[in-house]
């Protein structure tokens, strides 16, 4: 078993929905990272949590440390939010990432 | 602008062969990172550098290798010990400091094909 899982693999949405990707992870964490990689193979970095909710534009990252568990929001998707989105953790001490599959988002107009 | 590069962007290589990665950072950032990514697989570490001439072993460092010489820079290796090189490469390096500390900044990539 994947020590970080992501659902779904992938998602196809409508422009103007609201999207929910999840991520849930089985070991102590410092840290966990939501990253977007787009067609092109270019990764960025959008969120770094260690507790609660961040924001940023259309896009909510929350984190609930007692359930191992974080969610991506997307709110108003929009085509060019089309991209895989990454869910890594960094456990407590580590220098490294663990990083799960990706979930493919597909936003159609 | 301040960011990391990668080349080749596409590399071709005959079996038997080593090739080299480059990747080149102007971010001023101690660590740097190379990871291997296969379809349908998450990231995978392979080497990682936390300060100039000094490098670890990350979770597949087999049939690769890497040098530390420079701060700005940390080139991989793919030697001919490596036995299904074919993939996309990614390098990052993180920020140590500061408000976007433990961020990891990622190179486009260098999608490697074994002809």
């Amino acid at each position: 078993k994947n020590e970080v899982e992501q659902s779904p693999q992938n998602l196809t949405a409508q422009e103007g929905e609201f999207i929910t990707i999840n991520c849930s992870y089985s070991v102590g964490i410092s840290a966990l990272h939501w990253l977007q990689q787009h067609p092109g193979g270019g990764i960025v970095s959008l969120f770094m949590l260690s507790s609660g909710k961040k924001k940023h534009g259309r896009l909510i990252a929350t984190i609930n440390i007692q359930e191992k568990h974080s969610s991506l929001h997307i709110t108003a998707s929009h085509p060019r939010d089309s991209a895989v989105y990454i869910c890594a953790v960094r456990q407590g001490g580590s220098e490294k990432l663990v990083f799960g599959k990706g979930t493919k988002l597909t936003v159609n107009p | 602008d301040g960011g990391i590069t990668q080349s080749p962007k596409y590399l071709f290589r005959k079996e038997g062969q080593n090739v080299t990665l480059s990747c080149e950072q102007n971010l001023n950032h101690d660590a740097m990172y190379w990871y291997r990514q296969d379809p349908g697989q998450g990231l995978r570490l392979i080497y990682y550098s936390q300060i100039v001439n000094d490098f670890q072993k990350g979770d597949i460092a087999e049939g690769y290798s890497v040098s530390r010489e420079k701060k700005e820079s940390f080139p991989l290796t793919v030697t001919s010990a490596q036995k299904n090189p074919t993939a996309f490469y990614l390098c990052a390096s993180r920020d140590s400091g500061g408000l976007t500390r433990d961020t990891q900044y990622f190179g486009p990539g260098t999608r490697l094909t074994v002809l």
